[in-house]
């Protein structure tokens, strides 16, 4: 596609419910970054995938988080037993080489956790 | 650990002021800087960029000088449009781990016709 695609858009689940939320990246890009985004604060990197290395998970916050890519197309980022806190804008990126500021940003999932 | 402070806003001008958004920095290493811009309803774009002390960045009218010496990289533009109403990060990224983007909180800018 055109650019990074993000669905759902929208997503409001209950507490303790588990949500997969999925990213199609621009055809050809290697990296790809997961980002989230609380209201009134700045983006939280998550994940960083690069072609077939492992992942750098560092900025999972727990381990209810999780995030899969296959080669280097689609990625998933699961949260189970989502919790309130869990609210906020998740936002996924990809980049042709592993430089972020070189990423072009999808327009995000909005998770509303009730 | 690394992190990036810029104003809060929001930030109300009218079309042709000058416009100033502070951003300022604490880094390690050499720090790469960074100004995104997310319009309404669209994702996050580069806006510019500078990746060592004294460049400039530049584009669309915006411009940031990179200075290490106050740790500082604002964001300027001599005369706003409607069109620049939109929520402004800076964010940087360390050498070692390029790949990994630190933001600011967002200063949100409403340009009134």
């Amino acid at each position: 596609g055109a650019g990074v695609s993000q669905s759902p858009s929208n997503k409001v689940t209950e507490k303790g419910k588990d949500v997969e939320l999925r990213c199609d990246p621009i055809s050809g890009h290697t990296a790809l970054y997961w980002y989230r985004q609380r209201l009134g604060q700045g983006l939280e990197f998550l994940i960083y995938f690069q072609g077939n290395s492992a992942p750098d998970k560092s900025g999972l916050p727990s381990d209810r988080f999780s995030a899969e890519r296959t080669g280097e197309s689609v990625s998933t980022l699961t949260i189970q037993r989502t919790q309130q806190e869990d609210s906020a804008v998740y936002l996924c990126a990809s980049s042709l080489h592993g430089s972020a500021g070189e990423a072009f940003f999808g327009q995000g999932t909005r998770l509303t956790v009730v | 650990g690394d992190s990036v402070t810029q104003m809060e806003g929001p930030v109300t001008l009218s079309e042709e002021a000058f416009l100033t958004i502070n951003c300022t920095y604490t880094a390690t290493g050499y720090p790469s800087l960074f100004w995104y811009v997310q319009y309404p309803g669209e994702g996050l774009q580069l806006l510019l960029k500078a990746t060592k002390a004294d460049d400039k960045g530049s584009n669309k009218g915006f411009e940031a000088t990179y200075r290490k010496e106050t740790t500082s990289f604002h964001l300027e533009k001599g005369s706003v449009q409607v069109s620049d109403s939109a929520v402004y990060f800076c964010a940087l990224s360390e050498g070692d781990s390029s790949y990994k983007l630190i933001f600011g909180s967002g200063t949100r800018l409403l340009v009134r016709p």
